[in-house]
């Protein structure tokens, strides 16, 4: 049974806190995506990995970062959390091209910033 | 740049009934993948159903179908003999048919099922 794993499913920091939120896949996937989703926005692409150490930036990549050293596990880092920033964060995997693979996603973590 | 539309944010249907949900696109490619994608409230998002626009058969999985009009790149769900697990947030996304490509999703329309 292949797998997305977040480590939080629920997560609350303070405002200015460095948070990182991890992702993994044991599915040898090359791709990894970090998406946010608030309501009536639907998910929004935050940044994705196509190998170890690549990374390009999606649609609203400010005040995140991402790190991705093993094929295996993705990082999404806030610097400086802001209560913007507060927001459902799911990660996803997949095999590298071919437009019709299938995205698997992880169960999401929570965030909340106070 | 592609954008995906969902028109109705939230739909609802009586348990064993047939419910269509809309999803418009916009791209200028000719050759694409459309997928539908289910998230219950557990919040694990699935793979409902995925649409080659070079096949003009409508994609099909069990009560799951598709109308794919591809003139008027309109991509909707049918789901047919609702049951109370269908109830769930449901997500249009497009991905280009070349190239190592992001899904672009819509707003997504949230489903429930009356019993």
């Amino acid at each position: 049974d292949v797998k997305v794993t977040q480590s939080s499913r629920y997560l609350v920091k303070r405002t200015g806190e460095k948070v990182f939120l991890e992702c993994v896949q044991d599915m040898d996937h090359e791709n990894m995506f970090w998406y946010r989703q608030d309501p009536g926005l639907g998910l929004r692409l935050i940044y994705f990995s196509y190998d170890v150490k690549m990374k390009e930036k999606g649609d609203i990549p400010e005040g995140y970062s991402v790190s991705r050293e093993k094929k295996e596990r993705f990082s999404l880092i806030l610097e400086s959390a802001s209560t913007n920033q507060t927001s459902m964060y799911l990660c996803a995997s997949s095999l590298r091209g071919g437009g019709n693979t299938e995205a698997f996603f992880g169960q999401g973590t929570r965030l909340t910033v106070v | 740049a592609q954008t995906v539309t969902q028109s109705q944010p939230e739909m609802s249907v009586q348990e064993a009934e047939t419910v269509t949900l809309s999803c418009t696109y916009d791209t200028s490619e000719s050759d694409y993948y459309l997928f539908w994608y289910k998230q219950p409230p557990s919040r694990q998002m699935i793979l409902v159903i995925r649409q080659e626009a070079y096949k003009q058969q409508n994609a099909t999985e069990n009560r799951f179908s598709v109308n794919f009009q591809k003139a008027a790149k309109s991509f909707s769900l049918k789901i047919s003999d609702s049951q109370l697990g269908d109830a769930a947030m449901y997500f249009c996304a497009y991905r280009r048919f070349s190239g190592n490509t992001p899904l672009v999703f819509g707003k997504g329309t949230r489903l429930s099922v009356i019993a």
